[in-house]
């Protein structure tokens, strides 16, 4: 079965400190990978896709297939970077996406 | 529009009621996905359309729940006999190609549904 697992419900980091938020995935083929943020009465939006390799506000995700995941990073949080964050799954050439629980980031003072 | 558009952006009804849950894609769109969350989880695939054609309902949770998209634009989301359980965030999303192959999902701000 496909499934996304972000194990932290909640992190909480000080400005300036690195931060991970894990995501380790279930799925047998090559799946496209994603993150999403939702900020304080935003809508969901996309933060950055593996396929891209790119850094978003700082941002970056490797995708690990040995481990079956793709942890978000950041060397540096910022308070901006408050949020909610969901890490999901399409599959290759599939249509739906399989999103995570989502992992409440805070970035303390 | 610029964005998805969702309406209405809250809708209280009460146990047993029909409700409509609007949504108005980016224009050019053709990909159009309806998802469901439930407070303190992910957002939940329901439907997806590709243009006029539901392309994959297996997301719905039972046959309470029904979906169209006449035109290939404009969505509407119809739940009959509503139950408390239906209580959730009812999220649209468009994309530019089959799938969001590579480019991910434009979502609406959602519409918050309180079944009492």
């Amino acid at each position: 079965a496909q499934r996304v697992t972000q194990p932290e419900k909640l992190l909480s980091v000080f400005k300036g400190a690195p931060v991970e938020l894990k995501c380790n995935y279930s799925y047998s083929g090559s799946p496209e990978l994603f993150w999403y943020v939702q900020y304080s009465r935003q809508r969901l939006q996309l933060l950055l896709r593996h396929i891209s390799r790119e850094s978003i506000k700082g941002f970056t995700a490797d995708l690990n297939k040995g481990e079956t995941s793709f942890h978000l990073k950041k060397p540096f949080a910022q308070e901006e970077d408050s949020a909610m964050y969901y890490c999901a799954l399409k599959p290759t050439g599939g249509f739906k996406t399989i999103f995570g629980a989502g992992t409440r980031l805070f970035v303390k003072a | 529009g610029a964005g998805v558009s969702q309406t209405p952006s809250n809708k209280v009804t009460e146990k047993g009621k029909y409700v409509e849950l609007r949504c108005d894609p980016i224009s050019g769109h053709t990909a159009l996905y309806w998802y469901r969350q439930s407070l303190g989880q992910g957002p939940e695939f329901l439907i997806y359309f590709q243009g006029t054609g539901a392309a994959d309902d297996s997301g719905l949770p039972n046959d309470r729940f029904f979906a169209v998209r006449p035109e290939g634009s404009v969505s509407t989301l119809k739940i009959q006999r509503t139950e408390r359980g239906d209580s959730a965030v009812y999220l649209c999303a468009s994309s530019l190609m089959a799938g969001g192959s590579n480019y991910g999902y434009t979502f609406g701000s959602g519409t918050r549904l309180t079944v009492v």
